[in-house]
């Protein structure tokens, strides 16, 4: 079946514009996860949707960084007034139940590799 | 504060040979704890995983071992596959929370 997709898979943008970052998870999982990696570094974890929970936004790095998930399936990571250290590969990733609860392993997609000029 | 930590950025085995790869975690609460496997412009793959109430967990030619007194786990790969040259995350949840990841360790299985 298919599994976590992500577009675009490559963004170069100019500092201080916005730009949209796309995420769809496997058909039927409740649980997706924005996650980014910057050189060098692990995994960052930055929001949770859980069903109809109120998402998890403990780890968004600023006010400039918000995501939606429409119909408990697509989300969208949105970067406002991007910044050179934004630079980052964002990953998503969804899980069949939600963080913590056997069958929570998470699958990710390829990933959005952003480039802030 | 980095709550896991992969203190070894590379690790270089022959082909055959036993690959270990190490993880350290400073919360007490994490209960659950995975590793992932990572190629070169793709997304994390699930790999293997151990829940803390286990010491031992085997999968093919995968183990993980959990010491929770040491707050210590390990992957062990026999035989080492030129395929699994990879960067390696370990992660781990305490309870309904999401996967906190160390940085990686970059594994070279040379032939």
């Amino acid at each position: 079946g298919a599994g976590v997709s992500q577009s675009p898979s490559n963004k170069v943008t100019e500092k201080g514009k916005d730009v949209e970052l796309r995420c769809d998870p496997i058909s039927g999982h409740t649980a997706l996860y924005w996650y980014r990696q910057s050189l060098g570094q692990g995994l960052e974890f930055l929001i949770y949707f859980q069903g109809n929970s109120a998402p998890d936004k403990s780890g968004l790095p600023s006010d400039r960084f918000s995501a939606e998930r429409t119909g408990g399936s697509v989300s969208t990571l949105t970067i406002q007034r991007t910044q050179q250290e934004d630079s980052a590969v964002y990953l998503c990733a969804s899980s069949l139940v939600g963080a913590g609860r056997a069958g929570a392993t998470q699958y990710f997609g390829p990933g959005t590799r952003l480039t802030v000029l | 504060d980095q709550q896991v930590k992969q203190n070894s950025p590379s690790l270089s085995v022959q082909e055959g040979r036993i690959s270990i790869l190490n993880c350290d975690y400073t919360n007490s609460m994490f209960d659950y704890f995975l590793w992932y496997k990572k190629y070169p412009a793709e997304g994390p793959t699930f790999l293997i995983s151990i829940s803390s109430i286990k010491d031992k967990n085997e999968d093919g030619r995968f183990t993980v071992f959990l010491n929770k007194s040491a707050k210590h786990l390990s992957l062990h790969i026999v035989p080492s596959q030129p395929g699994d040259s990879a960067v390696y995350f370990c992660a781990a949840s305490a309870g309904n929370t999401p996967l906190v990841f160390g940085k990686g360790t970059r594994l070279s299985v040379i032939a």
